[in-house]
């Protein structure tokens, strides 16, 4: 069955101490892999998206790569403000299936 | 540019009625995707509209029916509510029918459904 998942469910962490998100997938014909950052309440803001194996992307703290089975969400010395939820979606076809998310809290 | 629009912020229903659910695409995008997100979940695809044709759906019954219009605007109707169907409804558009490589989608802000 195809499905995406993702780990850890929730992540805490101090003030500038980085980690990684893992977004992992078994769907066939990837077209594109999305990361995506969701606050309480709101819509999901885009962050990045990956097309192929090797591929990786950056934009401030964040960075992402990708594998032909799994991607990994890098954040180097996360601030408070980056606590969020962190989304991943796979399209194929055409369907786009997200993951269940990483609820990512930084403290202070 | 403005970004996804989508109206209600917020709305409350009871079982069995109807609502529709109305989202404005990002400017020059002609592909709109909905989605429905329940607490503590990833958003579920309902289905996507490419130049007012319904272009793939999600699991989701007939009673989730939509439409696009040549604005590009959309509307998402659920008839015979039930308390299940309270989520987030999120709208996403995206440039164009999505041919080759996947397309970035755009979310707007969600409309809160709450069934009582």
């Amino acid at each position: 069955e195809d499905q995406v998942t993702q780990s850890p469910e929730a992540l805490r962490l101090q003030e500038g101490e980085s980690s990684s998100l893992n977004c992992s997938y078994t769907v066939s014909g990837l077209r594109g892999l999305f990361w995506y950052r969701q606050d309480p309440g709101k819509g999901p803001e885009f962050l990045f998206t990956l097309y192929s194996a090797g591929e990786e992307k950056e934009k401030e703290r964040l960075k992402a790569t990708l594998t032909k089975k799994e991607s990994f969400l890098h954040i180097t010395a996360p601030k408070p403000e980056d606590s969020a939820t962190y989304l991943c979606a796979v399209n194929y076809g055409q369907n786009f299936v997200f993951g269940p998310g990483t609820r990512l809290s930084v403290l202070p | 540019e403005t970004g996804v629009t989508q109206s209600p912020t917020h709305l409350i229903k009871t079982r069995g009625q109807q609502v529709t659910l109305r989202c404005s695409s990002q400017s020059g995008h002609n592909t709109v995707s909905w989605y429905q997100q329940a607490l503590g979940q990833g958003p579920q695809f309902i289905f996507q509209y490419y130049r007012e044709e319904e272009n793939g759906r999600g699991n989701f019954p007939p009673r989730f029916s939509g439409l696009q219009f040549p604005n590009y605007s959309s509307e998402l109707n659920v008839n015979a509510l039930e308390l299940d169907d309270s989520a987030l409804y999120l709208c996403a558009s995206s440039p164009s029918g999505g041919a080759g490589r996947g397309e970035t989608q755009y979310f707007g802000p969600g409309t809160r459904l709450l069934v009582l």
